[in-house]
Formats: structure tokens, C-alpha cells, sequence
């Protein structure tokens, strides 16, 4: 079934540690996005990506990278974790109409 | 940019109640307005949407109503029950953008 994945879903590290967070999609879709979201609270985009080699930072400054090598592939680095990078991230991709298919999320908790 | 603004922040009802959640949108370029729920724990997920060439749009308990001219557009769930407790977020896209503004959430509580 298609679908959007995201590891690992839980993470607890201890400050500046670098994490890669994972997302896979098997939905066919160009374009992807990384969103932060502390639990139940307003949606930020933080990074998205068109296609493969295209990358753009979201209206959120969040200290963190990302790349796009492989279509389905978009993985989202923070190079030094702080405790202020706590917080819920969802991978998202698009369909050609605009309507966004969400991961389930990886919650990181930076001590 | 886009702005979105949702209201209200919380809502909550007595199960077999309708509930209403407003959002207002600054750009008159957009054309197209996703709804998602984000149940506690689990992913945000589309229920409605709706498209600037259509006033109204049904599904089963749940509707939307789009006016262009104000630029406003409201979810309407009626005969609500426990399991439409959840975070609502509005969102608008204008044409040829694939990058949403998301409204802040709505928090519906409904009480059996």
C-alpha cells in the first residue's frame, strides 16, 4: 500500500549529538516537506523539496538539513541537537492537487 | 504571503451537536482549501476539500462552505460524536504553489 514512512518514531539524545531522521514514500510524489510540530499545536514548514537536487528552507529556522538524492527519499539532519529541537517532526509529500499525506511522525526528546 | 487564520481555538460540544470551525484566508489568489484531522497521537489526514470554483462541498457528516468574496470558509460537522474529537487545521494553497499556509488548529471536544 502506498504510503509515507518515517524512522526511527521515537528518539531521545543527549545534546549535540548529530540525528538523521528518516522518511520514505512509496506514493509516487515529487514533492516533500518536513514540518515541526509540538504535539496538537500549529504545523511549521520547515524544509520541502520539489524533486530530486532540490531543496528549500521553510518559514522556521530550525539548524537542521536536508537532502534529496532519491525521489522517495528525504531525510532531515540536525548536525548538533539541542534541547530546544524537542519536539514532534512529520514528513509530508504532496499529490498533483495540492492535498498533503502526512507521516506518522518521529517525536525527539533532546536532554 | 498567505495568511490563514482560524477560529476558535477550542470548541467543544455535547455529542449529537453541530460544530462550525471558521478560517479566513488574505491571498485571492488561492484556489484550494484542504481540511485535515489530526487525532491525539496520530498523523494530520485529509477529510474535506474544497476548490475557489465551488461554493459547497458535502460528505456524508461533514461540509464545507467556501465564500471567495470575503474570503472566508468554514467546516460544518453536524450530529458530532466522540470520535470527531480532534485537532482540525484549515489551509489554503493559491494556484501553482504546492506550499500550504496552514491555519493555527482547532481543538473539538466532544462530550458524550
Amino acid at each position: 500500500e502506498a504510503d509515507i514512512y518515517q524512522t526511527p518514531r521515537y528518539l531521545v539524545i543527549g545534546t549535540g549529538k548529530k540525528i538523521t531522521l528518516e522518511c520514505s514514500q512509496t506514493m509516487g510524489h515529487d514533492k516533500m516537506y518536513w514540518y515541526q510540530q509540538d504535539p496538537g499545536m500549529e504545523l511549521h514548514l520547515i524544509h520541502y523539496s520539489y524533486g530530486v537536487n532540490s531543496t528549500e528552507k521553510g518559514d522556521l529556522s530550525s539548524e537542521s538539513t536536508v537532502s534529496r538524492i532519491r525521489t522517495e527519499h528525504f531525510p532531515l539532519t540536525l548536525e548538533s541537537a539541542r534541547p530546544s529541537h524537542t519536539s514532534q517532526y512529520l514528513c509530508a509529500s504532496t499529490s498533483g492537487k495540492g492535498t498533503q499525506y502526512f507521516g506518522p511522525g518521529t517525536r525527539l526528546l533532546v536532554l | 504571503g498567505e495568511n490563514v487564520e482560524q477560529h476558535p481555538s477550542t470548541l467543544s460540544v455535547q455529542e449529537g451537536d453541530s460544530a462550525v470551525i471558521k478560517c479566513t484566508y488574505s491571498d485571492s489568489a488561492s484556489n484550494y482549501f484542504p481540511w485535515y484531522k489530526q487525532e491525539l497521537g496520530k498523523r494530520p489526514q485529509l477529510i474535506i476539500d474544497i476548490r475557489s470554483n465551488v461554493g459547497e462541498k458535502k460528505d456524508q457528516r461533514i461540509a464545507v462552505t467556501l465564500n471567495k468574496t470575503a474570503k472566508h470558509f468554514s467546516l460544518h460537522i453536524t450530529e458530532t460524536q466522540p470520535e470527531d474529537s480532534a485537532v482540525y487545521f484549515c489551509a489554503a494553497l493559491s494556484g501553482g504553489s504546492y506550499i500550504p499556509t496552514f491555519g493555527r488548529g482547532t481543538s473539538l471536544i466532544v462530550h458524550p
